[in-house]
Formats: structure tokens, sequence, C-alpha cells
């Protein structure tokens, strides 16, 4: 799978939007971009995915590039309770049976200040 | 339940002993995935399972670890020997279709700890 770059850590402040960025410069055309978050104590939660149109859910938003070799997870308004390890992650659509596995890296740590 | 379940929640055992995991997914699922989390780390894949049959097991360390999922259904993860390196936090995760278009729904993990 193609790797993706994200920043170690991030802050922001409770109530205001934050911008959570993620390279992706190898990117193949069938790779879908997942993001997935960790909040402390528990296991990865979905948060939301896309190909090539931006998205948008109950969770967030994600704008994806042009080029699609970036991408962005947007929260419009941040709580206490989005403290949490967020990952990008890429994953191949194309029918492979038995190559379905998500590829975590170390993700972005994110602090939310009151 | 409503989600992923996994028991135990927590494991202390001594090094060289035998240790189970399990894993029950949302009913219906049909992949099932093992994942290990180190302190700090994000979670390293193990094993896939698609209905009863293992189609992925590429991230398994060694032949001390084995799962199985015998009625395609509940899993195990067995850990033969245990040394203390394999003190982590065990995630399991199922899904509905594969996980191109689909998402992993993970539960809360199990704790190992190898003395």
């Amino acid at each position: 799978d193609a790797k993706t770059t994200q920043p170690n850590s991030m802050e922001s402040n409770e109530e205001e939007p934050v911008h959570l960025p993620c390279n992706h410069s190898t990117i193949s055309g069938t790779d879908y971009i997942h993001w997935y978050r960790q909040l402390p104590s528990q296991g990865p939660e979905y948060v939301i995915h896309g190909l090539t149109s931006n998205v948008n859910n109950r969770m967030a938003s994600l704008a994806i590039a042009e080029d699609r070799k970036s991408s962005t997870l947007i929260l419009h308004r941040a709580t206490l309770r989005d403290a949490a390890v967020y990952y990008c992650i890429l994953r191949d659509s194309r029918s492979n049976f038995g190559n379905e596995k998500l590829t975590f890296g170390t993700g972005t740590r994110l602090t939310i200040i009151p | 339940g409503a989600g992923v379940s996994q028991t135990p929640s927590n494991k202390v055992t001594e090094k060289g002993k035998y240790v189970e995991l399990r894993c029950d997914p949302i009913s219906g699922h049909t992949a099932l995935y093992w994942y290990r989390q180190s302190l700090g780390q994000g979670p390293e894949f193990l094993i896939y399972f698609q209905g009863t049959g293992a189609a992925d097991d590429s991230g398994l360390p060694n032949d001390r670890f084995f799962a199985v999922r015998p009625e395609g259904s509940v899993s195990t993860l067995k850990i033969q020997r245990t040394e203390r390196g394999d003190s982590a936090v065990y995630l399991c995760a199922s899904s509905l279709i594969p996980v191109r278009g689909g998402e992993l729904f993970f539960g809360e993990g199990s704790r190992l700890t190898v003395l």
C-alpha cells in the first residue's frame, strides 16, 4: 500500500475548526483515502473515506486535492471529545481477494485546548 | 451486543505460558481482522479472515501465533510460549464487506501483559 505522511501532533482550541493534513504523493488511481481515529483506551473508530470527490458526514468532512496527492480531514467545531489520534490510510479499491487489510501509521495526536 | 466484543479485557501471564484471546464480531460480518498495538504505535495487522478461512496471515510474527474462526463468527487468537515482547493491546475488527469500500468496526481490545 502507498505511504501517507501526517504531522505527529497538533493542537486546536475548543469550538474552533480543525484541519488535519495528510500527504500521499505516491497514491494510485485506485486507492481510497480512509480516516480513522482512536480515543484513549479504545479501539480505532471509522471517521470517513473517499476516492476523488470531497465527502461530508456527521462527524467530519474530507477534502481531497485535485491531484489526490494530499487530503485534509476537517472537524468543523472541535470539542474535547475529539481529542484522539487520527490516522490517514490508503487502501487499494481493486478487487484483490486476500489483500483487504488497512495499514496504520503512527497518526496525528490531536489535543483540544479548552 | 451491538459492537465487537473482546475477552478478556486484560490478561496478565507469565513468560512461557499459553494465551487465548477471543473476539465476537458484529453479527453478520463476514470479514474479521486481528491487529496488535504497542504503546505509542499505530495498530499492526496480524491476520484477516473472510468467513472461516484466513485470507491473509502475513502479519503473524512467527509460528507461536495462530488464529482460528471455525464457524465464521467468533475468532480466537492463540499465542504459545508467550514472551515479554508479546505484551500489547490485541485489537479485533469486523466488517460487513471487504474494507475497500466499507468501514471496520473495532473492539476495545485485550491488553496482554507478559511478566
